[in-house]
């Protein structure tokens, strides 16, 4: 079964870009994942599904600002211009043998 | 546009069951190619997975919970259902049902359970 491991905090300043990360554990390198956002709050929304290529298909709705990329075993979320609506938590979900996993999520503040 | 709306007790006594109920509007639940799942959010902690259903109802748990868990589905009232079982204040959480294409791609808003006596 995989594990996804994101970093637990990540900041940036507004207008500026960061990209967070989402690693896939050993053995699971290929697999796709999605992006969800949490606004505080709120119920998480999804963004995007990710694949090892690096292609992505997003959600309805959501900015070109927000993209995705993978490297290996990471799969990346990068959001440029970054708004005060950008500060939220973002959590990355993968699958595997109808089980599905969830990483501890990132909280991202834009100072 | 596709919805889900849970719907259930907010209280729950300890080591009774809580159950809850999902309904979705804007599309069939009996649509194929979907699962439809039940995810919770402890107060401050992140996403825990509890388990899904297929359309064609087929049921698959998180192992953690399984010996807890019931989902079940009711095509005609294009409703799915959540009943945990010997509940503790553990299981205090929000409580969101979903639709599934493999990932999530549509989330209920949620709602608190509370387990307390």
């Amino acid at each position: 079964q995989p594990v996804l491991t994101q970093s637990s905090s990540a900041s940036a300043s507004l207008g500026s870009s960061v990209k967070l990360t989402c690693t896939l554990s050993s053995g699971h390198s290929s697999y796709i994942i999605a992006w969800h956002q949490q606004q505080p709050g709120k119920a998480p929304r999804y963004l995007m599904k990710l694949e090892g290529s690096g292609g992505y298909n997003k959600g309805s709705g959501v900015p070109d600002r927000f993209s995705g990329s993978s490297s290996g075993a990471d799969r990346y979320l990068t959001i440029s211009n970054l708004q005060s609506e950008d500060e939220a938590d973002y959590y990355c979900e993968t699958w595997d043998s109808n089980t599905w996993v969830f990483g501890g999520g990132t909280k991202l503040t834009v100072l | 546009q596709l919805q889900l709306q849970e719907s259930g007790p907010g209280l729950v006594k300890p080591s009774e069951t809580l159950s809850l109920t999902c309904t979705v509007s804007g599309g069939s639940i009996s649509s194929s190619s979907y699962y439809w799942g039940w995810i919770r959010q402890p107060p401050g902690k992140g996403l825990e997975w509890i388990g899904s259903i297929y359309y064609s109802g087929s049921t698959y748990y998180n192992p953690s919970l399984k010996s807890r868990v019931t989902i079940s589905v009711d095509t005609s009232k294009n409703q799915f259902s959540l009943k945990l079982s010997s509940v503790t204040a553990a299981d205090t959480a929000v409580y969101y049902c979903a639709r599934e294409p493999s990932y999530v791609d549509y989330w209920g808003q949620g709602t608190l359970v509370t387990v307390s006596s």
